[in-house]
């Protein structure tokens, strides 16, 4: 497994605004994951986006992947409150025994 | 569907002792990974089971072991604890095609 590096490290933006982080990886991956956790709902699993696609939609997510330089984004867009959260992005090399390592993540904080 | 839990949630122990912590995964889940989260390491992949057997290690000393029984359920065992073991330890468990993780609540372990 290889380890993601969210950038920025933290994030304020203003409630109804877009927010976007940054992960860069090292070597090659099969994968991508991006994840979301809150004192609510614990660790949850936003999106994956293989190492063949570019871009990616799930509701207001929209995640982009450029295998060229390493590196993935994930925006967020017309932010909630609820959206409160630290966000890890997750690069795995696939082959079906590789356990995740998370980088320590964009904490973003949606301001009413 | 019941989600992933993981017995105790909260635990304090003692320097020199050791700890059990245990996990059911999601019903139909044969794949079950330990993690570990601290403020200053972030998330750290400690190890993955399938099928009783373990498949993957993260970099952690022999004193983190772990097993899984035939039903799927997993154990995660931490001897000789040290001050720097107090941690959010989160279990995982997936499909056994999908790269998707669910986690579950944690176990605060708190070495005193």
């Amino acid at each position: 497994s290889q380890q993601g590096e969210e950038d920025p490290q933290a994030l304020s933006i203003q409630e109804g605004e877009n927010a976007t982080m940054n992960c860069s990886y090292k070597t090659s991956i099969n994968n991508l994951q991006w994840y979301r956790q809150n004192s609510g709902r614990g660790l949850v699993h936003l999106i994956l986006i293989r190492s063949n696609e570019r871009e990616k939609h799930s509701g207001r997510l929209r995640v982009t992947l450029d295998t060229s330089k390493k590196s993935s984004s994930l925006l967020i867009t017309a932010s909630r409150a609820a959206d409160t959260a630290s966000y890890f992005c997750a690069p795995s090399p696939g082959g079906g025994a590789d356990g995740l390592t998370f980088g320590k993540g964009t904490h973003l904080i949606i301001q009413p | 569907k019941a989600g992933v839990t993981q017995t105790p949630r909260y635990l304090i122990k003692t320097r020199g002792q050791q700890v059990t912590l245990s996990c059911s995964p999601i019903s139909g889940h044969r794949s079950v990974s330990w993690y570990q989260q601290t403020p200053g390491q972030g998330l750290q992949f400690l190890f993955e089971y399938f099928s009783e057997t373990q498949r993957n290690k993260g970099n952690f000393p022999g004193r983190f072991s772990g097993r899984q029984f035939s039903n799927s359920r997993s154990e995660m065992n931490v001897s000789t604890l040290e001050l720097g073991d107090s941690a959010l330890y989160l279990c995982a468990s997936r499909w056994t095609d999908s790269y998707e993780q669910y986690f579950g609540p944690g176990t605060r372990l708190t070495v005193t």
